[in-house]
């Protein structure tokens, strides 16, 4: 049962134009989101995070958006930049585990044309 | 910021044989960390949460028996797959919790890649 969802397996972008990646979830018991950047044979980095009490977080580039009722969240990346070219996943946690647990999306891999 | 490191990157090794992992948090504490394994081009699953001084609390249909988890240092977590399979062959990475900040704060190694032959 895969509960975080990222529908989309890859998305094509043209540098400097927006990206935005999306992520649905299932379980109504999360209430933290992150966002992490994966290279190849790499460990994911964090990116970016919001907390259900926030519909908006925004870090430089980086902007997530929350929708609780449709349990959907999204990040946008504006200007795009080559450097982005990256597997990206979405996480969420649930206090139920001290929020520590996280479950993570499949991934969407994000191509960044110069 | 904080760093994790994970060793071997890359291990191969035959099939019945036991290969360990090891995850350090390199200038943080850690009392949990988590091991995770990445098939290709699918999703991080969590395997086990590792605690420090106590047993490892592992997910629903691993086997505990197969993948030791020893926790012995608040900065240092081993995995070892024993008997390894073919099947085992994966991406294993680690992230570590920051003991100072958020429950949700992790830092996550490189990763290591086994292939099991």
């Amino acid at each position: 049962d895969q509960q975080v969802k990222q529908n989309s397996p890859s998305l094509s972008v043209q540098e400097g134009r927006i990206s935005i990646l999306n992520c649905d979830y299932t379980n109504s018991m999360f209430d933290y989101f992150l966002w992490y950047k994966k290279y190849p044979a790499e460990g994911p980095t964090f990116l970016i995070s919001i907390s259900s009490i926030k519909d908006k977080n925004e870090d430089g580039r980086f902007t997530v958006f929350l929708n609780k009722s449709a349990k959907h969240l999204s990040l946008h990346i504006v200007p795009s930049q080559p450097g982005d070219s990256a597997v990206y996943f979405c996480a969420a946690s649930a206090p139920n585990f001290g929020n520590e647990k996280l479950t993570f999306g499949t991934g969407t891999r994000l191509t960044i044309i110069p | 910021g904080a760093v994790v490191s994970q060793h071997p990157s890359w291990v191969i090794c035959k099939s019945g044989t036991s290969v360990k992992i090891e995850c350090r948090s390199l200038d943080f504490q850690a009392t949990t960390m988590f091991w995770y394994r990445q098939f290709p081009k699918q999703s991080l699953m969590l395997m086990a949460t590792s605690n420090e001084g106590s047993k490892a609390t592992y997910e629903q249909g691993v086997e505990k028996d197969k993948f030791l988890i020893n926790h012995a240092s608040l900065t240092l977590s081993t995995l070892t797959v024993t008997s390894a399979h073919p099947e085992d062959s994966s991406f294993y990475i680690c992230s570590a919790r920051d003991d100072s900040g958020g429950p949700s704060e992790q830092y996550f190694g490189p990763g290591t890649r086994l292939t099991v032959t």
